[in-house]
Order: C-alpha cells, then sequence, then structure tokens
C-alpha cells in the first residue's frame, strides 16, 4: 500500500492558461474522488469515479473542469482557462468500495495559485 | 440538504487535559460517520468511523468519539490531549441519498504545552 499519490504538489499558473492534475489511487480500489479544500473550508466534492465510470459531477465543477478516468486506474483534473476563483487545494481519495463504510484515502494534495 | 456543522472554529487545550471536538450532522436515514486530522500542506488522514453498533467507537492515537441518535452529534474526544495533537479536524458524514463524504469546515485544535 504505496498510498495515494498526487502529482504535482504545487502549481502556480497565470489567470487564463490551462492546468491537468494527476492521482494515482491505491492500487485495488475501485472508487475515486476528487474534492477542492479552500482556507477555512472542509473538502467539498467535485466528483467521483467508479472504475472508468464517472458517477456523479458536483454543480461546483463548471464545464471548465474536466475529469477522466481512463483505464480504471490513475486519474487527471483538467480546468481549462483558470481564474483565480480557481486558487485552492484540489484533493484526490480513493476507497475500496462504494458503500460508504469504507473510509477515502487522501492524497496530501496539489495546490493551485492562479496569478 | 445533507450537512455537517462543527460549531467550533477552534478549541484550545491545555496538554494533559481531556478535550472534545464537537460536530452535529443533518442527513438522512442512518449515517456513516467519520473524522478526519489533516496536518499543515498534507491530504486528510482518517482517525476513525461509526458505522452501527456500540455508540462509543475507538480510534487512531487514543482519539474516541461518541454517536448519539438523538442529538445527532457525534463529538470527538481524548482522555489525555497532546501537544502533537495540534492540528485541523474535521467531521464527516456519508448517509442518505448521497454517495459521497460530506464534511463540515474544521476545527483547528491547539494544545498549548
Amino acid at each position: 500500500d504505496t498510498g495515494v499519490s498526487q502529482d504535482p504538489r504545487h502549481k502556480i499558473t497565470k489567470r487564463g492558461q490551462n492546468v491537468t492534475f494527476r492521482c494515482d489511487p491505491i492500487s485495488e480500489h475501485n472508487r475515486l474522488y476528487w474534492y477542492r479544500q479552500t482556507l477555512g473550508q472542509g473538502p467539498e466534492f467535485l466528483t467521483y469515479f467508479q472504475n472508468e465510470a464517472q458517477l456523479e459531477k458536483s454543480r461546483l465543477l463548471s464545464d471548465r473542469f474536466s475529469a477522466e478516468r481512463p483505464k480504471g486506474s490513475f486519474s487527471t483534473l483538467e480546468i481549462q482557462r483558470t481564474e483565480q476563483g480557481d486558487s485552492a487545494m484540489y484533493l484526490c481519495a480513493s476507497s475500496p468500495t462504494g458503500q460508504g463504510n469504507s473510509p477515502l484515502h487522501f492524497g496530501n494534495g496539489t495546490r493551485l495559485t492562479v496569478t | 440538504a445533507q450537512s455537517v456543522a462543527q460549531p467550533e472554529d477552534q478549541v484550545n487545550v491545555a496538554e494533559g487535559n481531556p478535550l472534545t471536538v464537537k460536530c452535529t450532522y443533518s442527513v438522512s436515514g442512518n449515517p456513516y460517520l467519520f473524522w478526519y486530522v489533516q496536518y499543515p500542506n498534507r491530504g486528510l488522514q482518517f482517525l476513525l468511523k461509526y458505522i452501527t453498533g456500540d455508540n462509543l467507537v475507538k480510534g487512531s492515537y487514543g482519539f474516541e468519539a461518541e454517536f448519539n441518535k438523538s442529538q445527532t452529534s457525534f463529538h470527538l474526544k481524548k482522555p489525555s490531549a497532546l501537544v502533537s495533537d495540534s492540528a485541523l479536524y474535521f467531521c464527516a458524514a456519508y448517509g442518505g441519498a448521497t454517495n459521497k463524504l460530506i464534511f463540515g469546515t474544521g476545527t483547528l485544535l491547539a494544545v498549548q504545552p
């Protein structure tokens, strides 16, 4: 169990640029989640996958955001035409089942700063 | 709507004293409840969970939490606080119509030596 890994740890970009983050979940975990966390707030749900299928997207996820998990393993989160309001910590988490009784295992996050 | 509330932004406690971090939830049906801890610039680490059964659940690092259905609460407790317990604590709930964890806004625990 090598844990959930996220890359990069930090990303600074200029407003209007596109960014892509990667998440590698724990290998046997079927569920993969993306959350966003801003200062002073708890993590807010963005989207989740069951294997390669994206099953739910939050209304927070505007059309500038897209997430993929093409082979049911790693996932990418892309933000197009970044805005200053996108500055946040983006957290990825995985779990072995979708039944809710398994805790999520979180990565250390990607901190995005949009200047 | 499903929600989790942590009424205290910060809890201050002296080392060696007992600590309580409060959490209430609003989730339909029987909820699954969790506590996570977050250290600076890190992801969240799982502490403990309540699924069913005994209302007092024990978790990592000497933490425990008490589920109270009538008060819809799930307070985190520890008999004797350590300076190293200082961190941000999140309560979360999974249940009802949701297929995802919903988090509270977090409580910063500061343990003074």
